[in-house]
């Protein structure tokens, strides 16, 4: 069955190191995004690829970043992690943009101390 | 731009009662809405989606929404609340050529 896979599922990583989360998804999905979650803000929109070599901001991109060197994989890069990071993030995909559905992944819990 | 709004960020029903979750949307293009409902230290799943085709939207597990143009909203119900229901539901917007953008979500109590 396709998928949509997060590593790790946890981590716990220090102020000021460089921390890359993996998403691969076998859906083949053009689409892929990154959210993160917390207590009263729901998701939000940090990067966003709508295929091979594109990337977007998000509304809070500022301290991550990501790359689309295949259609499968969707790395999101914390620079230089602050505890202001700390979260949960989720990966998601489509198919195509507009009415289709968005598929997520389990989440990352990230602990910045 | 589009935005969702969902009132009320923890709603409690008994067991049985009417669910009722709130969402009113902005777009200025005709927007495709969604409902996902996320179950503790998982990631979101598919509820329900809305694409122009009826303005009652039927979902998983006995929910059901309803488009309101006039009113701008896509209300959830489910007529009796089980305790499987207890969960994190959030409404989505999206338009043909942008991403999906999330309200801030609703946490269901279900009462026994």
């Amino acid at each position: 069955d396709a998928e949509i896979t997060q590593s790790p599922r946890h981590k716990i990583t220090e102020t000021g190191r460089q921390v890359t989360l993996a998403c691969h998804q076998t859906w083949n999905h053009n689409n892929m995004f990154w959210y993160r979650q917390d207590l009263g803000h729901g998701l939000r929109l940090i990067h966003y690829s709508y295929g091979v070599q594109d990337t977007n901001k998000g509304e809070v991109s500022d301290g991550y970043s990501v790359s689309r060197s295949n259609t499968e994989d969707l790395p999101l890069t914390l620079e230089s992690a602050a505890s202001s990071q700390t979260s949960v993030y989720f990966c998601a995909s489509t198919l195509d943009r507009g009415d289709t559905e968005a598929f997520f992944g389990q989440g990352t819990r990230l602990t910045v101390v | 731009a589009q935005s969702v709004t969902q009132l009320g960020s923890h709603v409690s029903v008994s067991e049985g009662a009417l669910v009722l979750l709130r969402c009113n949307y902005s777009s200025s293009v005709p927007p495709y809405l969604f409902w996902y409902v996320q179950y503790p230290n998982q990631g979101l799943q598919l509820l329900l989606k809305y694409t122009s085709a009826a303005t009652l939207v039927k979902g998983i597990n006995g929910f059901e929404a309803e488009f309101k143009k006039s009113e701008t909203s896509f209300h959830l119900t489910k007529p009796s609340a089980h305790m499987s229901d207890a969960a994190e539901y959030f409404c989505a917007v999206s338009d043909k050529s942008d991403k999906i953008i999330f309200g801030k979500g609703t946490r269901l109590h279900i009462l026994p």
